[in-house]
C-alpha cells in the first residue's frame, strides 16, 4: 500500500528558506502514471495547492508562489522535495505531500490521490 | 484561476439524517469532448490529511460507503451524505481539475447535531 512521509525542521525563521522532502513507500515515484505534489493548509484555513513534479524533474508551480518555490525528485531514494525560499509567517502551515493522478497532460493537472500525514512549520521572527 | 464557492461553511445534522453540501465554480468544468466534469471530493477529519472521496464529480473511491454520492455537472455539484454517522463528521472540500492550477472550496464542515 502505497505511503508518503513528510520530513523537515518544523521551524524556520522569516526570510530564510523552509525545506521538506516526501519519502515514497510501497510504490516508485519513477512512475509516468502520476506527478508528486506539495499541498498546505495555515492554521484553521483551506487548502492550497503548491506544486507538482513529475519522475523527469518537469515542474509545475503555483502562479502566485513560482517565484519562491523549487521542488525536485530523487529516483534512487524514491523521494521528492520542497524548498520554498523567503518565508514568511504567511507561509506557516501543515505541509502535505501527495501523489497526483494525472487527468491532462500539459498543462498538468490532477486530483490528489494519496496523501502523506502531513508536517506543520511554524515560520518565526 | 477557477474559483470554487461552497455552501454551507458548516451544518449541524442529527445521526441518520441527509446532509447536502453544495460546490459551485466560477467557470464550467465539464468537458464535452470526453463528457465529464472534473471535479473531486475530499473528507478531512480532525488531526488527520485530507482523503478523496469521489472523482469525476460522481465516482466513488474504493472503500468510500454508498451513503456518500457525487452529483451535478457543468458549474453545480453536491455531495450528499443520505444517513449521517458518527464517522462522517469532517470537514469536506471539493477540489477541480479542470484547469491549472487546482483550486480548492473554502471548506464545509458537518457537525453532528
Amino acid at each position: 500500500q502505497l505511503q508518503l512521509q513528510e520530513s523537515g525542521p518544523g521551524l524556520v525563521k522569516s526570510s530564510e528558506t523552509l525545506s521538506l522532502t516526501c519519502t515514497v513507500s510501497g510504490g516508485s515515484v519513477n512512475s509516468r502514471s502520476y506527478y508528486w505534489g506539495w499541498i498546505r493548509q495555515p492554521p484553521g484555513k483551506g487548502l492550497e495547492w503548491i506544486g507538482s513534479v513529475y519522475y523527469s524533474g518537469k515542474t509545475y508551480y503555483h502562479p502566485s508562489l513560482e517565484s519562491r518555490v523549487t521542488m525536485s525528485v530523487d529516483t534512487s531514494k524514491n523521494q521528492f522535495s520542497l524548498r520554498l525560499s523567503s518565508v514568511t509567517a504567511a507561509d506557516t502551515a501543515v505541509y502535505y505531500c501527495a501523489r497526483l493522478t494525472i487527468v491532462m497532460a500539459w498543462p498538468p493537472n490532477y486530483y490528489m490521490e494519496v496523501w502523506g500525514k502531513g508536517t506543520t512549520v511554524t515560520v518565526f521572527s | 484561476d477557477i474559483v470554487m464557492t461552497q455552501s454551507p461553511d458548516s451544518l449541524a445534522v442529527s445521526l441518520g439524517e441527509r446532509a447536502t453540501i453544495n460546490c459551485r465554480s466560477s467557470q464550467s468544468i465539464f468537458y464535452t469532448s470526453n463528457n465529464k466534469n472534473y471535479l473531486a471530493w475530499y473528507q478531512q477529519k480532525p488531526g488527520q490529511p485530507p482523503k478523496l472521496l469521489i472523482n469525476w464529480a460522481s465516482t466513488r473511491e474504493s472503500g468510500v460507503p454508498d451513503r456518500i454520492s457525487g452529483s451535478g455537472s457543468g458549474t453545480d455539484f453536491t455531495l450528499t451524505i443520505a444517513s449521517v454517522q458518527a464517522e462522517d463528521v469532517a470537514i469536506y472540500y471539493c477540489q477541480q481539475f479542470y484547469s491549472s492550477p487546482p483550486t480548492f472550496g473554502q471548506g464545509t464542515k458537518v457537525e453532528s447535531k
